[in-house]
C-alpha cells in the first residue's frame, strides 16, 4: 500500500512564473491538507480539501489555489511566484480527524 | 492568537534521556501531536495527547497538562538516529466540526556519541 506521494520532488522556477504541485493521498484517505515549510520553521497550513471542495484555508494570499479530484488526489497551484515562496511544500492525507494524518515526502520549490 | 513555543535546539548524549518542552496559547484545544522530521524528509507521527497525563510508546513518551498549556516529549536511551527536528502541533477548532493543525517551529535535537 503506497503512502502519500508527491510530485515533483524538486522544482526550480523564476519569479513571476506559475507552478503546480501534485499529491496522491494514502489509500482510503479522502482529506488532503497542504502545508508550506520554510527552512528552519514548522509547517504552515495553507488549505484543506475534502469532497473536492476547499474546507479550510490558512493565512495565504489568493495566489495559492488548489483543487481536489474525484479520486481524492490534489493539486496546489501558486501564481506570480515570489522569492519568499521558496520552501518545502508538504501534502498530508487523512480520513476524517487529524489523528490519522500522514505526510508525503514533500516538493522542494526554489524560486530564483 | 495562536502561539506555540519550543526550544530551537538541544544537544544530548547517546544513551541518555532528553525532554523537549512545548508550551501553547491557542484559541481552543482538541489535541496535541508530536512529529519527528529528519532533514529533507516528511514529518512522521510520534504521539497524540488529548487528555492530561503521560502516554508511553517504547522509548518515546509524551505528557500533557491542558490547564498549563504545556506538553513534553521524553526520549529515552537516545540513539544517533534520533538526531532530527521534533515538531509540536496543536489541533484547534476551525469552524463547524473541522479542526486544523498549528505547528511550532520545531526543536532540532543533536545526539552526540
Amino acid at each position: 500500500d503506497a503512502g502519500v506521494t508527491q510530485s515533483p520532488t524538486h522544482l526550480i522556477k523564476t519569479r513571476g512564473q506559475q507552478v503546480t504541485l501534485r499529491c496522491s493521498p494514502k489509500s482510503g484517505h479522502d482529506t488532503v491538507s497542504w502545508y508550506q515549510q520554510a527552512l528552519g520553521q514548522g509547517p504552515q497550513f495553507i488549505f484543506q480539501y475534502y469532497e473536492e471542495e476547499e474546507r479550510q484555508r490558512g493565512n495565504f494570499p489568493d495566489r495559492f489555489s488548489g483543487h481536489q479530484f474525484p479520486n481524492y488526489s490534489s493539486e496546489l497551484n501558486v501564481n506570480a511566484l515570489l522569492l519568499g515562496d521558496s520552501a518545502l511544500y508538504l501534502c498530508a492525507s487523512s480520513s476524517g480527524d487529524y489523528y490519522e494524518q500522514y505526510f508525503g515526502p514533500g516538493t522542494r520549490l526554489t524560486v530564483t | 492568537g495562536q502561539n506555540i513555543d519550543q526550544p530551537t535546539e538541544m544537544t544530548a548524549t547517546e544513551g541518555a534521556i532528553v525532554q523537549i518542552n512545548c508550551t501553547y496559547q491557542t484559541s481552543g484545544f482538541n489535541g496535541l501531536f508530536w512529529y519527528q522530521q529528519h532533514a529533507g524528509e516528511a514529518p512522521t507521527f510520534l504521539s497524540y495527547n488529548v487528555l492530561d497525563g503521560l502516554e508511553e510508546k517504547g522509548r518515546f513518551s509524551s505528557f500533557l497538562s491542558r490547564s498549563k498549556g504545556y506538553s513534553y516529549l521524553l526520549l529515552k536511551e537516545l540513539q544517533m538516529k534520533d538526531s532530527a527536528s521534533y515538531l509540536c502541533a496543536v489541533k484547534v477548532p476551525w469552524g463547524g466540526a473541522t479542526n486544523k493543525l498549528i505547528f511550532g517551529t520545531g526543536t532540532l535535537l543533536a545526539v552526540q556519541p
